[in-house]
């Protein structure tokens, strides 16, 4: 069966360090795949996309890379901030771009 | 600019009684609409997913079904509400035919009792 899956365990780091999460997908061809952030009681907010043929995007303090050898992303957040604290969570299209199917989502804690 | 709306916020039903959730976007065209559910310190669920009036794909068997009666329409249903079908119901579009990022509603918190 189809899966993606992040840690479902909370990534605990320091203010100022890099955090870095991981999403693993099973019987997925994506073409593109998606990181979102999501605060508590409201709706995932998009930060970046990464196509299949591209091995790193970045924006910002926001490092995505995307290897399907591995079937596996991964997600940066460089000098991260208590603010940076949320969940995350990586995303899966198909090639028709009409289904999207989100992993599990891991919660990060910046602490002061 | 586009925005989605999606109401109610929260939801308060009995258990058997019927379900109707709405979720209308404005400022596209032909966009492809997702309804979604989280239940809690979970990720998100993919129930339906519509490309078109009247074009429902469904991904999970359950007590829900969807409809589009127009193209930036979305509605959610049940006949009869299970406690099991509480959670948090997100609505939300993207663009069609190249990859774009998805905008989600504000969400219901429906809670069955």
């Amino acid at each position: 069966s189809q899966k993606i899956e992040q840690n479902s365990e909370a990534l605990n780091i320091q203010e100022g360090k890099t955090a870095t999460l991981t999403c693993n997908y099973t019987n997925y061809s994506p073409a593109y795949l998606q990181w979102y952030r999501q605060d508590p009681g409201r709706g995932p907010v998009f930060l970046l996309l990464i196509r299949e043929n591209e091995k790193e995007k970045r924006k910002e303090r926001l490092k995505v890379t995307f290897d399907t050898t591995l079937k596996q992303s991964l997600f940066h957040i460089t000098a991260s901030q208590p603010a940076d604290s949320a969940t995350y969570l990586c995303a899966l299209t198909n090639t028709g771009f009409q289904k999207l199917v989100f992993g599990t989502g891991t919660r990060l804690l910046v602490s002061p | 600019s586009q925005t989605i709306h999606q109401w109610p916020a929260t939801l308060v039903q009995p258990v058997g009684s019927p379900l109707s959730l709405e979720c209308t976007v404005e400022g596209t065209s032909n966009p492809n609409l997702y309804w979604y559910r989280q239940a809690a310190g979970r990720g998100l669920q993919l129930l339906f997913y519509s490309v078109g009036i009247g074009q429902i794909s469904s991904e999970v068997p359950q007590n829900l079904s969807a409809s589009r009666p127009q193209d930036r329409q979305f509605i959610l249903s049940s006949k009869k509400l299970l406690l099991s079908d509480s959670g948090f119901y997100l609505c939300a579009w993207s663009g069609q035919g190249s990859p774009t990022e998805a905008f989600f509603g504000q969400g219901t918190r429906l809670t069955v009792v």
